[in-house]
């Protein structure tokens, strides 16, 4: 597509329950990044992926959470029980992998009640 | 480690000049970055400088980079009240890996 996709644009879910974020990157980027904006804060990086391999995913907060990458195509971002903090809007962004900078989407704002 | 600060919060007049300032830790860094977030939106790539470069600009926006002192600047020259929003520095090893973000510097232009 055009641009970097992610839905749902809006999550609101129980505590406990578990959710799937979806990021539809850019056509022929093959790196695929996961970041974690909470309220009046900066960026924190979660997951990096090349293609569907996920050479750095040195920034997932706990094992609750999870991502997966179809080729060079869709990702999945899982938060699996969760939990007040978990509150926030999470960013996908992608790149070629050879130019500066990266495509970020809109986001999915995350909210646990 | 890696950490990346930046002022919280610039307020200027329609027309007069902004600064935004960032200081980052790691002298390995090779990519410095300048992304505006508006409400609601994501980030958008504003521009971005290697680190054997000192100066870019790119129509109103000018970047400065001091390796010596890791400071990176932004300069946008005649600012306009569309440009009020959140401004974030990020740096990066190499292409294609990790961004390491400040937490932001919100800018606001007043009439």
């Amino acid at each position: 597509g055009a641009g970097v996709s992610q839905s749902p644009s809006n999550k609101v879910t129980e505590k406990g329950k578990d959710v799937e974020l979806r990021c539809d990157p850019i056509s022929g980027h093959t790196a695929l990044y996961w970041y974690r904006q909470r309220l009046g804060q900066g960026l924190e990086f979660l997951i990096y992926f090349q293609g569907n391999s996920a050479p750095d995913k040195s920034g997932l907060p706990s094992d609750r959470f999870s991502a997966e990458r179809t080729g060079e195509s869709v990702s999945t971002l899982t938060i699996q029980r969760t939990q007040q903090e978990d509150s926030a809007v999470y960013l996908c962004a992608s790149s070629v992998g050879t130019g500066g900078g990266y495509t970020f989407g809109s986001g999915t704002r995350l909210t646990v009640v | 480690g890696e950490d990346v600060e930046q002022s919280l919060f610039l307020s200027v007049r329609e027309g007069d000049s902004s600064v935004i300032n960032c200081t980052y830790t790691d002298s390995s860094s090779t990519y410095l970055y300048w992304y505006k977030q508006e409400p609601g939106a994501g980030l958008q790539l504003l521009t971005y400088i290697f680190s054997n470069m000192d100066m870019k600009q790119d129509q109103r926006l000018t970047v400065l980079l001091n390796k010596k002192d890791k400071h990176l600047s932004l300069r946008i020259a005649d600012t306009q009240t569309g440009d009020s929003a959140i401004y974030f520095c990020a740096e990066s090893m190499n292409q294609g890996g990790k961004l390491i973000f400040g937490q932001g510097t919100e800018l606001s232009v007043k009439p």
